[in-house]
Formats: C-alpha cells, sequence, structure tokens
C-alpha cells in the first residue's frame, strides 16, 4: 500500500520566488502534519490538521508561510517569498486518530538561493 | 518549553557491537515512539510503547517504556553496517498530548 507521498523530491529556487510544497497523505487518515528538518533544529513542527482543519499553526516560522488541506487526500505548503534560510527538508506525516505513531513521507528537500 | 534529551548525540561503532541509547524528560508521556531515518528518507517507526513498563522487541532492537513515564531506552543488539542512520525518540506529552521529537542520535557503524 502507498505510503504518505510528497512532491518534489528536490526544490532549488531563486530567493523571492514562491514555492509550494505537495503532500498525499495515507487513506483512511485522519491527521496531516508538516515538518521542517535542520541540522540545527531537528525536526520542527510547523502545523498539523485533523479532518481537513487546521488545528495549530503555532509551529509556522512567520506568515510568509501558509498551508491548506482542500480535502481529505491532498495538503500543500506555501512560502511566498522564500528567503535563503527557509532551505531545509520539509517532511509531511499522516497519523490515525488518538496517540498513533506518525508515518511519514520521504521530504521534499528545498534549497533557496 | 517541553523538551526530549537524547543521548548519545552520535555512536562510531564496530560491526557486531550492541548498542544502546536513550530519551528523558522532566514531563510524563503517554507514549514512547523509536524512529529511524536513512540518508534522503523520511524517519520510519520501528518501535512504538504505550504502557509504562512495556519491554517491546523487534528482531535486533528492543525498546521499553520507563516505569516514571519520563524514559525510554532504546538497544540494539549486534549491529550491522545497514543499521546506519539517525535515531529519533518521540513521545506524546500527557498534558497537551502533542508528538514531541528527540534530538536524535547518528550510529555510524565499521565493518
Amino acid at each position: 500500500d502507498a505510503g504518505v507521498i510528497q512532491s518534489p523530491r528536490h526544490e532549488v529556487t531563486e530567493m523571492g520566488q514562491e514555492v509550494t510544497l505537495r503532500c498525499k497523505p495515507i487513506s483512511g487518515h485522519d491527521y496531516l502534519f508538516w515538518y521542517r528538518q535542520t541540522m540545527m533544529r531537528g525536526l520542527e513542527l510547523l502545523i498539523y490538521f485533523n479532518n481537513n482543519v487546521p488545528i495549530d499553526d503555532s509551529g509556522m516560522p512567520e506568515d510568509r508561510f501558509s498551508a491548506k488541506m482542500p480535502n481529505a487526500s491532498f495538503s500543500t505548503l506555501k512560502i511566498q517569498p522564500s528567503e535563503p534560510r527557509d532551505s531545509a527538508v520539509y517532511f509531511c506525516a499522516s497519523s490515525l486518530p488518538g496517540y498513533s505513531p506518525l508515518h511519514f513521507g520521504n521530504g521534499t528537500r528545498l534549497t533557496v538561493t | 518549553g517541553q523538551q526530549l534529551n537524547q543521548s548519545p548525540q552520535s555512536m562510531f561503532i564496530q560491526e557486531g557491537e550492541d548498542v544502546s541509547m536513550n530519551c528523558t524528560s522532566s514531563s510524563i508521556f503517554n507514549t514512547w515512539l523509536w524512529y529511524k531515518q536513512d540518508p534522503g528518507e523520511g524517519p520510519v517507526l520501528l518501535i512504538a510503547l504505550y504502557k509504562a513498563g512495556e519491554l517491546t522487541s523487534n528482531g535486533r532492537l528492543t525498546a521499553q517504556f520507563g516505569i516514571t513515564r519520563k524514559d525510554s531506552f532504546l538497544n540494539i543488539s549486534a549491529s550491522i553496517p545497514s543499521d546506519v542512520g539517525i535515531y529519533f525518540c518521540a513521545g506524546h506529552t500527557s498534558n497537551t498530548g502533542k508528538l514531541i521529537f528527540g534530538q536524535g542520535t547518528t550510529l555510524q557503524v565499521k565493518p
């Protein structure tokens, strides 16, 4: 069965450009999470959704970041305008309710020059 | 804020040796999860623990949920080169229910 699918795997863009990262969660999972991973800060939770509704976006760095989940099988994380300090690996994960483990995608490596 | 202290930060061992790593916190957790991340991939769940004192094995891996609910350890027996990677502990806190990750243990195995 398919796991969490993220696209693109790699994204290189210039400062100031808009970046959109995409995620398809595991079918049947009610929760979707966006994480950012850097060497300095490790895995940081940016935002998570329950049944397509954003529940906690306190980890979103600033207004340049936005996330949407228009339906149960698709979510986007958008950065506009992008900055070099946004360079990181962005992971999407999904889970069932309760204290269920998260299942991660393979991430999008973003480089902003 | 709530933190998980994961140690050691890195390990460099000989193939065949046993490995032990742990996570501690001042907060109480309802779950402990152990993940492994290979280069260029996302973290993959190794073991999930749901009850204080629980001891669970998955092949050469063994993990325990500390009796105080504030710590957990992961042991790998007879390490092999493919054990190389970053190991993360994670847990759902009892007060917020949020999943918090440790900083990771980087394991290198010398053949």
